[in-house]
């Protein structure tokens, strides 16, 4: 089955704690992203990455970090930084370049602080 | 993710009737459409697309309308179902924004009436 996996589903972190946020996907796509979901709002992007070894910073990407070591993995840190880190995260990912720009999204995160 | 339809405009719809879901776009450059469906602690799954050159497609039970005069896109769900409930968002693909091209719309959520 072919798609792309989000874990845990649920995550607290305690104040000044860092946590990570797993995204897995098997449709060989280039292309991943990170958004964040607060009730009420759109979609925003916090990190996206269009091939391996490579990443960019998004519209919010302070308090976060990403890395991309494998194709098929894009984990996101909330570090302490983030002082307001409560929010649904949305892992995505697209075949990539001008043609590919339909989004595959994972089933997502909550994250809550303790 | 269960509050992402919090404060959203809401569209109640008797189960059978037909619903329209309207969507303002910002970019008149913008040259491709896509409508999602979110449901509660869920990430978003694809509906239907259309591209800029094009007025009107058809999917199954769902048709998606564009008017590029003023920036207009709605989706219409014919016979309403239960499992149709729903936050519903757009979104946009604006070119010469890089590889951050795509944005989102706040979404509406829909409710159908047994």
């Amino acid at each position: 089955d072919g798609g792309i996996t989000q874990s845990p589903k649920y995550l607290f972190r305690k104040e000044g704690q860092n946590v990570t946020l797993s995204c897995e996907q098997n449709l060989n796509h280039d292309a991943m992203y990170w958004y964040r979901q607060d009730p009420g709002q759109g979609l925003r992007l916090i990190y996206y990455s269009q091939i391996v070894n490579d990443f960019q910073k998004g519209d919010i990407a302070e308090g976060y970090s990403v890395s991309r070591e494998k194709k098929e993995s894009f984990p996101l840190t909330v570090t302490s930084a983030q002082k307001n880190p409560t929010a649904f995260y949305l892992c995505a990912s697209s075949g990539g370049g001008a043609t590919n720009e339909k989004l595959f999204f994972g089933s997502g995160t909550q994250l809550s602080v303790l | 993710g269960e509050n992402v339809g919090l404060h959203l405009p809401t569209l109640s719809v008797q189960e059978g009737d037909n619903s329209i879901i309207n969507c303002a776009y910002s970019n008149s450059a913008s040259d491709y459409f896509i409508w999602y469906k979110q449901e509660s602690g869920k990430g978003p799954q694809f509906i239907i697309d259309i591209r800029s050159n094009m007025d009107k497609r058809q999917g199954q039970r769902v048709t998606v309308l564009l008017n590029k005069t003023v920036k207009h896109l709605s989706l219409q769900i014919a016979a309403t179902q239960p499992g149709d409930s729903a936050v519903y968002f757009c979104a946009e693909f604006r070119p010469y924004y890089g590889n951050n091209r795509l944005a989102f719309g706040k979404g509406n959520q829909v409710v159908v009436i047994p």
